[in-house]
């Protein structure tokens, strides 16, 4: 069974701090990790998808890198607009089936 | 570009009434998604569709729930009869269907059941 686990649980920061927030996954044949971030009331945004080890995608502020065993999300200079749950999912094997982590809480200050 | 699109945003209702839960997924996804989202168990999947036919409901908790696909571009999902226990964010998704492509959430129906 694909598990997830993502680290820290909350994460609270001052503008400004980078910091990096960690994926660690099983899964039997890696499909996809993907990482998503989710603002109070609303659904998961779609921000990343990685597909090897070695691989790393940035988006503003954001980049996320991976291994075989797991993936990191690195903010670079964060601002308080970044203050979110981000969540990390893996997709697996012959199905579409996406296993979510719990998520990481992220705040920052201003 | 419209995305996944949620009826209704909020559901207030009491114990033993049917709910039901709407999703017009992303024009040209041709699967879609239905996860339930709690403090204590994070995004739990309930059951997914490809090209209208269920997949696998290995994920739907009981026989109270149950849920639909007639067409590419509407799905139900039905609690009958509601419990306190089934209060939670009900999200739906949809993608390409293919493995390595992501799915995309509408913004959710928060249930709660007094």
């Amino acid at each position: 069974e694909d598990q997830v686990t993502q680290s820290p649980e909350a994460l609270r920061l001052q503008e400004g701090e980078s910091s990096s927030l960690n994926c660690s996954y099983t899964v039997s044949g890696l499909r996809g990790l993907f990482w998503y971030r989710q603002d109070p009331g609303k659904g998961p945004e779609f921000l990343f998808t990685l597909y090897s080890a070695g691989e790393e995608k940035e988006k503003e502020r954001l980049k996320a890198t991976l291994t075989k065993k797991e993936s990191f999300l690195h903010i670079t200079a964060p601002k308080p607009e970044d203050s979110a749950t981000y969540l990390c999912a893996v997709s697996g094997g012959s199905n579409y089936k996406l296993t979510f982590g719990k998520g990481t809480l992220l705040t920052v200050n201003p | 570009d419209a995305g996944v699109i949620q009826s209704p945003r909020h559901e207030v209702t009491e114990m033993g009434q049917e709910v039901t839960l709407r999703c017009k997924p992303i024009s040209g996804h041709n699967s879609l998604f239905w996860y339930r989202q709690t403090m204590m168990r994070g995004l739990e999947l309930l059951i997914y569709f490809n090209n209208n036919v269920p997949i696998d409901d290995s994920g739907m908790p009981e026989d109270r729930f149950s849920a639909k696909m007639p067409n590419a571009s509407f799905s139900t999902l039905k609690i009958q009869p509601s419990e306190p226990r089934d209060s939670a964010v009900y999200f739906c998704a949809s993608s390409t269907g293919h493995h390595n492509q992501p799915q995309h959430f509408g913004d959710g129906t928060r249930l709660s059941i007094l």
